[in-house]
C-alpha cells in the first residue's frame, strides 16, 4: 500500500527558505510511471498547486511562486523534497505531496496523497 | 491560467437527497478534469478523474460527466459521510488549477 509522509518544520521565519521531505514508501519514486508533487492548502481556504517533478527531473512550477519553489527528488531515500524561498505570512499553509499516476489510457491525477504537515511563517 | 469556477459555495440537502455540483473552466480542458473530496482535518480524496472515471474504491453513487469547459459531479443518494468538501481541478494545462470548492452541509 502506498504511502507519503510529510515532514518539516513547523514554523518558519520571514525572508527565510521553507524546507519539506515527503517520504514514499509502498512504491519506488523512481518509477517512471508516476510524477510527485507538492499542493498547498492556506488556513480555511481552497487547494493551490506548487509543482511536479519526474524521475527524469523535469519540473513544472506554478508561475504565481514568481520561482521561489524548487522540487526535487532523492530516489536513493525514496524522498521527494520541496524548498520555498524567501517566505511570507501569505505562504503559511498546509503542505501536500502527492503522486499522478501515468497510464496508457492518460494521466490520473493525485491519487495519493500525504496527510499533509501544517507550516506557519511568523517571526 | 485556466480560472476554475464552481457553484453554488454551499449546498444545503438532507440524507438521501441528489447532490448536483457544478464546475466551469475559463477555457476548453478538455475531459482533463478531476474532482476531489475534503473533510475537515484530512488531506482531499480523488473521487473522478478523466471527467467521469471513478477512481479505486470510490463508490457508484459518484458520477461525473461533462467535457470542454462545463462539469457535474453528482451523488445521487447522499450519505452522511458525504457531507464535506468538493473541488474541482484541471490537469490539461499548467499550471493546474483547482476550483474553489463547493461545501456539501446537512
Amino acid at each position: 500500500q502506498l504511502q507519503l509522509q510529510e515532514s518539516g518544520p513547523g514554523l518558519v521565519k520571514p525572508s527565510e527558505t521553507l524546507s519539506l521531505t515527503c517520504t514514499v514508501s509502498g512504491d519506488p519514486i523512481s518509477s517512471t510511471s508516476y510524477y510527485w508533487g507538492w499542493i498547498r492548502q492556506p488556513p480555511g481556504q481552497g487547494l493551490e498547486w506548487i509543482g511536479n517533478i519526474y524521475i527524469s527531473g523535469s519540473t513544472n512550477y506554478n508561475p504565481s511562486l514568481n520561482s521561489r519553489a524548487t522540487i526535487s527528488v532523492d530516489a536513493s531515500r525514496n524522498q521527494l523534497s520541496l524548498k520555498l524561498s524567501s517566505v511570507t505570512a501569505a505562504d503559511t499553509a498546509v503542505y501536500y505531496c502527492a503522486r499522478v499516476d501515468i497510464t496508457i489510457f492518460g494521466v490520473v491525477p493525485l491519487d495519493y496523497w500525504g496527510q499533509g504537515t501544517p507550516v506557519t511563517v511568523s517571526s | 491560467e485556466i480560472v476554475m469556477t464552481q457553484s453554488p459555495a454551499t449546498l444545503s440537502l438532507s440524507p438521501g437527497e441528489r447532490a448536483t455540483l457544478s464546475c466551469r473552466a475559463s477555457q476548453s480542458v478538455s475531459s482533463n478534469l478531476a474532482w476531489y473530496q475534503q473533510k475537515a482535518g484530512q488531506a482531499p480524496r480523488l473521487l473522478i478523474f478523466g471527467a467521469s472515471t471513478r477512481a479505486t474504491g470510490i463508490p457508484a453513487r459518484f458520477s461525473g460527466s461533462g467535457s470542454g469547459t462545463e462539469f457535474t459531479l453528482t451523488i445521487s443518494s447522499l450519505q452522511s459521510e458525504d457531507f464535506a468538501v468538493y473541488y474541482c481541478h484541471q490537469y490539461n494545462n499548467w499550471p493546474w488549477t483547482f476550483g474553489q470548492g463547493t461545501m456539501v452541509e446537512i
